[in-house]
């Protein structure tokens, strides 16, 4: 029944240790978004996919990359993570762009950096 | 600039109503949205009202704007425990439909 999946649920990685997180959903929608979320902060856009279409938000680190191999994948890259970026990462789909369009969340990847 | 703010704590007693309180800075927003996220889980939308409304209401949610003093409201009527959440108040915004998010409102239930 799961329509967005988050894998994993928990991660932990060093400082500096590349880490990957996945993001796959059911729904055959065209856009997908990631979101960073601190404790106690609003979730924040990172970037987000229409189709393959990729759109960067202007203050997302360059540290941040995402890949979308095909409808159904899309994936966070942090290439050198440093204690500021443990947070719980969120992925989100939607039909189409656009206010009217429902964003679809999945549970989040909660990142811990050592 | 973005900036959607709300009181990031609400405490009700079970049965009563609650009520929480969001204001938003970009009189341009199209739509307004409430968000809940329970403990693990991601974030599940409750309900959006069009800029063009005044009220809406669906069964105990009713989602009161006004565009004036650009401030949303979101009620709970009859509040349960299973209403005990974080709250998020979010805005869309430019050409693009960005949502903002609030930082939320945790609401605990009391019994």
């Amino acid at each position: 029944d799961a329509m967005v999946i988050q894998n994993p649920r928990y991660q932990v990685t060093q400082f500096g240790k590349p880490v990957t997180l996945s993001c796959s959903q059911t729904l055959n929608h065209n856009v997908m978004y990631w979101y960073q979320q601190k404790s106690s902060q609003a979730p924040k856009l990172l970037f987000h996919y229409y189709d393959k279409d990729f759109n960067n938000e202007a203050d997302t680190p360059d540290n941040f990359q995402s890949r979308r191999p095909n409808t159904s994948f899309c994936f966070l890259d942090i290439r050198s993570p440093g204690l500021g970026d443990a947070a719980m990462y969120l992925c989100a789909t939607s039909r189409v762009a656009g206010s009217k369009e429902t964003q679809y969340f999945g549970p989040g990847t909660r990142l811990l950096v050592l | 600039g973005e900036d959607v703010e709300q009181s990031l704590f609400l405490s009700v007693r079970e049965g009563d109503s609650s009520v929480i309180n969001c204001t938003y800075t970009d009189s341009s927003s199209t739509y307004l949205y409430w968000y809940k996220q329970e403990p693990g889980a991601g974030l599940q939308l409750l309900t959006y009202i069009f800029s063009n409304m005044d009220m809406k209401q669906d069964q105990r949610l009713t989602v009161l704007l006004n565009k004036k003093d650009k401030h949303l409201s979101l009620r709970i009527a009859d509040t349960q425990t299973g209403d005990s959440a974080i709250y998020f108040c979010a805005e869309s915004i430019g050409r693009d439909d960005k949502i903002i998010f609030g930082k939320g409102t945790r609401l605990h239930i009391l019994p």
